[in-house]
């Protein structure tokens, strides 16, 4: 089946490292991506790593993939207020698939 | 990236009317389309998936006499709610891709209130 899980909630003081987590049941997925969302905004792609893959970084996103464990973790480093957002995982078994989404983790950076 | 542009942004019926919601590749061809729903604080709800010419595919539980997808050319596809009821107000986003994108592009979202 095609599930995918985030935590809900996750609250971070300004600089510190972030890291969302995300798990999955489909063992077929070959994209799996993150994205963001402002209130009121469609959703921002962050990044995204194929299953073949362990790890991916970007500037100050890095994303790991246990494939074994079907675990996705996304890494902001040196958190900004701005992070501030839902972010949220999905998976797709192929080009052009649809995506399956997570519930999306709320991200809070205080000051 | 590419962009794909939704609007309205928001728009506000009375009930028993039809919304269009249009969703449109500026810069790319999309072969794909997706529509999905989202109810404040939750998770994107696939309603369907739309090929260019081709007829919709509807997730279940999704009414398709009442969501009407058209995926007439390959920069536009646009969504119709018929007889739009209050239940019906949410936010709803598209989403596109084209042959070779790794990544599917969205649009910036309709917020639908019906009163």
């Amino acid at each position: 089946g095609e599930d995918v899980e985030q935590s809900l909630f996750l609250s971070v003081r300004e600089g510190d490292s972030s890291v969302i987590n995300c798990t999955y049941t489909d063992s077929s997925s070959t994209y799996l991506y993150w994205y963001k969302q402002e209130p009121g905004a469609g959703l921002q792609l962050l990044t995204y790593i194929f299953s073949n893959m362990d790890m991916k970084q970007d500037q100050r996103l890095t994303v790991l993939l246990n494939k074994k464990d079907k675990h996705l973790s996304l890494r902001i480093a040196d958190t900004q207020t701005g992070d501030s957002a839902i972010y949220f995982c999905a998976e797709r078994k192929n080009q052009g698939g649809k995506l399956i989404f997570g519930q999306g983790t709320e991200l809070s950076v205080k000051p | 990236g590419a962009v794909v542009s939704q609007h309205p942004s928001w728009v506000i019926c009375k009930s028993g009317t039809s919304v269009k919601i249009e969703c449109r590749s500026l810069d790319f061809q999309a072969t794909t389309m997706f529509w999905y729903r989202q109810f404040p604080k939750q998770s994107l709800m696939l309603m369907a998936t739309s090929n260019e010419g081709s007829k919709a595919t509807y997730e279940q539980g999704v009414e398709k006499d009442k969501f009407l997808i058209n995926h007439a050319s390959l920069t536009l596809s646009t969504l119709t709610v018929t007889s739009a009821h209050p239940e019906d107000s949410s936010f709803y986003i598209c989403s596109a891709t084209g042959t070779g994108h790794t990544e599917a592009f969205f649009g910036q979202g309709t917020r639908l209130t019906v009163v």
